[in-house]
């Protein structure tokens, strides 16, 4: 079975241009979560999406970023436009419950704003 | 959220068995307590989850105290591969997201 994947790995853009950042949860699982580390500090969830609705979006730090999760399958992480702060490993997660079941993380996509 | 406190660093040597603690002295009734990990240049690693009873599995052990007042993962027999970060997570019962918060977790160096 296949993972978590996301894409790209690596981005390096300029301050001011948008990027998009896109998960492909594991088939099936209804959960999908976005989180970001940004250097030096913890891993801070982002959002929540249960199918294609936004569950919980508490975390997404300003009106620049627009999360999508268009048919309850793959997400997109939308920046616009990057701001060096933004720069930083976004992973997504999903699973198949909310509570009680673990978490299956992508390997991350490192977001470099230059 | 209840809160969870780890040591920053600890240290083992290779085929020992590592006991790493968490406490989370303001957890509550619904609370499941989750240990995820994370390797250098990957994503968070789901290791084991419980509730109120001590649990197996093949990764670790998870050794929960009587007033669920703080937990304990066990490595039985720590690898190279092993060194990590270690989350230890609570998360609602109740909860209509079940988002992860993660803390600075234990960095678990392992000593060949």
């Amino acid at each position: 079975e296949a993972g978590v994947t996301q894409f790209p790995s690596h981005s390096v853009i300029e301050k001011g241009q948008t990027v998009t950042l896109r998960c492909d949860p594991i088939s099936g699982h209804d959960n999908l979560y976005w989180y970001r580390r940004v250097m030096g500090k913890e891993i801070k969830f982002l959002l929540h999406f249960v199918k294609e609705s936004k569950q919980d979006e508490s975390g997404m730090p300003n009106n620049r970023f627009l999360a999508e999760r268009t048919g309850g399958t793959y997400s997109t992480l939308k920046v616009q436009p990057a701001e060096l702060e933004d720069s930083g490993v976004y992973f997504c997660a999903s699973s198949q419950e909310l509570v009680g079941v673990e978490q299956y993380f992508g390997p991350g996509t490192r977001l470099t704003v230059t | 959220d209840a809160k969870t406190t780890q040591p920053n660093s600890m240290e083992s040597n290779e085929e020992e068995p590592v006991h790493l603690p968490c406490n989370h002295s303001t957890i509550s009734g619904t609370d499941y307590i989750h240990w995820y990990r994370q390797l250098p240049s990957q994503g968070p690693e789901y290791v084991i989850h419980g509730l109120t009873s001590n649990v197996n599995n093949r990764m670790a052990s998870l050794a929960i105290a009587e007033d669920r007042k703080s937990s304990t993962l066990i490595l039985h027999r720590a690898t190279l591969r092993d060194a990590a970060v270690y989350y230890c997570i609570l998360v609602k019962g109740s909860s209509n997201t079940g988002k992860l918060i993660f803390g600075q977790g234990t960095t678990l160096q392992v000593k060949p």
